[in-house]
């Protein structure tokens, strides 16, 4: 069975630097939540969309956008990068947001220098 | 906003016993309770899940209960077997509103089972 897809799987940046973070939901599901997992922890959502419309929002700093594209895709876009945001990277998708079954992709790694 | 705390922290148990997780909420208006499995640099794989106007669900080898008057809910792992080793974790959010079912993640439990 098809399943959440993101890329890159791995990521070096730079302090300061830009990054984007790609998702691609399982096919037919138009809600995306995005998570940070710190080393240790469990993840800390921050934030979600549903329809291309934003649905809700966590903890994610005033230097992270996202989007959800007309094919249900979404970006995470992270600009001014610290090296506190060295995490994992997880999207995850449902059916509809009353569903709320959420499958997760195997996330991105950014590792910031 | 919701909080919801997890125990133990870490499970070590003997291939062929039970394993069990524990977790506590504090939002009495959630009512969908996953859980889910983390291997090593992996994403959570959802492995069974409850709502609220369910007090017990069981498949196969794993089994979750719902205590909904305590604000409480818990994972069983019977005929546990080495494969059963990895990082677990609940859940909870709240269908519907504004939340639009963003989970709220137990700290995790290292579960380890030993041959």
């Amino acid at each position: 069975a098809a399943g959440v897809i993101q890329s890159p799987r791995h990521l070096i940046k730079e302090k300061r630097e830009t990054a984007t973070l790609k998702c691609y939901p399982i096919p037919r599901h138009d809600t995306v939540y995005w998570y940070q997992q710190g080393p240790g922890q469990d993840p800390q959502f921050l934030i979600s969309f549903y329809e291309k419309m934003q649905s809700d929002k966590g903890s994610i700093p005033d230097r992270f956008s996202a989007q959800q594209f007309s094919d249900y895709h979404s970006e995470l876009n992270m600009s001014s990068l610290e090296l506190g945001d060295s995490a994992l990277y997880f999207c995850a998708s449902s059916l509809d947001p009353m569903n709320t079954e959420a499958f997760f992709g195997q996330g991105t790694r950014l590792t910031v220098v | 906003g919701e909080n919801v705390e997890q125990h133990p922290s870490t499970l070590s148990v003997q291939e062929g016993d039970s394993a069990v997780i524990k977790c506590t909420y504090s939002d009495s208006a959630s009512n969908y309770f996953p859980w889910y499995k983390q291997e090593l640099g992996k994403g959570p794989q959802l492995i069974i899940d409850i709502r609220s106007n369910v007090g017990e669900k069981k498949d196969q080898r794993i089994a979750v209960t719902l205590n909904k008057t305590a604000k409480h809910f818990s994972l069983h792992i019977t005929e546990t077997q080495p494969e059963d080793s990895a990082v677990y974790f609940c859940a909870a959010s709240r269908a519907g509103g504004t939340s639009y079912g963003k989970l709220t993640f137990g700290q995790g439990t290292i579960l380890t089972v030993h041959p």
